[in-house]
């Protein structure tokens, strides 16, 4: 069953330091999406990709965020600076686009650990 | 803008009880209604969704939810616990009027079963 898939599945860095994970999408899917779950809160959206820019988002996706989708397969989340309070789980989603359902799937999260 | 509220942040309940996991959303446009269940340690599974036709949709693992338009509700239920279903749920809302839209997410419900 085709899947998203993320690396690295944990990364430890220092703070300051700039930080790329990296996401694979289902093959035929068009929208992407990065989630982020700060530990014990809610899975809090980040910002959606279509057609090679960013459709969405949120306030928290603010200048030190960037997304990118490099080639035809890689859809990357950098964070330049990274802070103390970046620490949490990234999710990467992908949706497809036709007959849309809604339905967003998940990959199993990439745990950054800020200190 | 659309929100989720998830009424219970941890409920308990022994094996072999009903399960019954609390949404309501806010939308002012129809909207897409899903639940996603998260292991400890694993990325989000989607047990089921509502889109549009019938109210009451069945999901993976004996799940079901009921889409109350006048209630603006989704809740989640299961006749009969297993220890197997403890896990963090949460429910998610999106604008099904806009292609590629981001799903907003409640703030979770932790479930634990007993033996």
């Amino acid at each position: 069953e085709p899947e998203v898939t993320q690396t690295p599945s944990h990364q430890v860095t220092q703070m300051g330091q700039e930080v790329i994970l990296r996401c694979v999408p289902i093959s035929n899917h068009l929208y992407f999406y990065w989630y982020r779950q700060i530990l014990g809160q809610k899975v809090e959206f980040l910002v959606s990709f279509y057609n090679n820019e960013i459709s969405e988002k949120s306030e928290i996706f603010d200048d030190q965020f960037s997304v990118e989708r490099p080639d035809g397969s890689n859809f990357t989340l950098k964070i330049r600076s990274t802070k103390l309070e970046d620490s949490a789980m990234y999710f990467c989603a992908s949706r497809f686009e036709g007959a849309d359902t809604g339905e967003l799937f998940f990959g199993e999260g990439s745990r950054l650990t800020v200190l | 803008a659309q929100s989720v509220t998830q009424l219970g942040s941890h409920v308990s309940v022994s094996e072999g009880a009903l399960v019954l996991l609390r949404c309501n959303y806010s939308s002012s446009v129809p909207p897409y209604l899903f639940w996603y269940v998260q292991y400890p340690n694993q990325g989000l599974q989607l047990l089921l969704k509502y889109t549009t036709g019938a109210t009451l949709v069945k999901g993976i693992n004996g799940f079901e939810a009921e889409f109350k338009k006048s209630e603006t509700s989704f809740h989640l239920t299961k006749p009969s616990a297993h220890m197997s279903d403890a896990a963090e749920y949460f429910c998610a809302v999106s604008d099904n009027t806009v292609a590629g839209t981001a799903l907003i997410f409640g703030k979770g419900t932790t479930l634990s079963v007993s033996s």
